[in-house]
């Protein structure tokens, strides 16, 4: 079985472009989750969805962070207009369970470069 | 305080010896602890859950106190392969609340 499969791998784009990251789960799971990695703030936890409902978006940054879940596999984060501080390597996961913890399996992050 | 914190390292241990770093976290409302491994420039993977009665897995061992609110992470007979970082997780149950500590980077030396 494929794992979490995010794409780009590597993005580098100018400040005030739309950059959007794509994430598609394991089969079967229902629970997706957004993170974003840097060294000085570790992994933070951006956003989550459980059956393709948004459960906790308290870690979006702002408003020009969105995601959405258009079908129960896949799951877009967008960011509009991006700034050099978003520079950071972003992480999907997926999880079978909804409620308490369960493994979260990650996907490889995109690294994302706003100059 | 944070609510989730280790120490960053990074901690140089000669291969075969045993190393322990611990995290500690502020909330002592009921929640779940897990240790997570990610190595340089990939996504993190579960090492292993985090039971009140303690657990252990091969060569890895996990201890939770809650009366100092800490976990532990114990290493024997370190190999050059568990050169990583190590990432504390608490679920807060109330909320549901998922929180990373930053890590703490070990290298293994030969």
């Amino acid at each position: 079985d494929a794992g979490v499969i995010q794409s780009p791998r590597h993005e580098v784009t100018e400040m005030g472009q739309e950059v959007t990251l794509r994430c598609k789960l394991i089969s079967g799971h229902n629970s997706l989750f957004w993170y974003r990695q840097t060294m000085m703030r570790g992994l933070e936890l951006l956003i989550y969805f459980n059956n393709n409902v948004p459960i906790d978006d308290s870690g979006m940054p702002e408003d020009r962070f969105s995601a959405k879940m258009p079908n129960a596999s896949f799951s877009t984060l967008k960011i509009q207009p991006s700034e050099p501080r978003d520079s950071a390597v972003y992480f999907c996961a997926s999880s079978s369970t909804s409620g308490s913890f369960n493994e979260q399996f990650f996907g490889p992050g995109t690294r994302l470069t706003v100059l | 305080r944070k609510e989730v914190e280790q120490d960053p390292g990074p901690f140089n241990v000669p291969e075969g010896a045993t190393v322990a770093f611990n995290c500690t976290y502020s909330n002592s409302a009921s929640q779940s602890f897990f240790w997570y491994r990610q190595d340089c420039r990939k996504e993190p993977k579960l090492l292993m859950s985090v039971y009140s009665s303690g657990n252990e897995d091969g060569r890895f061992t996990a201890q939770l106190n809650r009366a100092s609110q800490y976990i532990s992470l114990l290493i024997r007979d370190s190999k050059l392969s568990d050169s990583a970082t190590y990432l504390c997780v608490v679920n807060r149950w109330r909320d549901d609340k998922i929180i990373f500590g930053k890590g703490t980077r070990l290298h293994i030396l030969p």
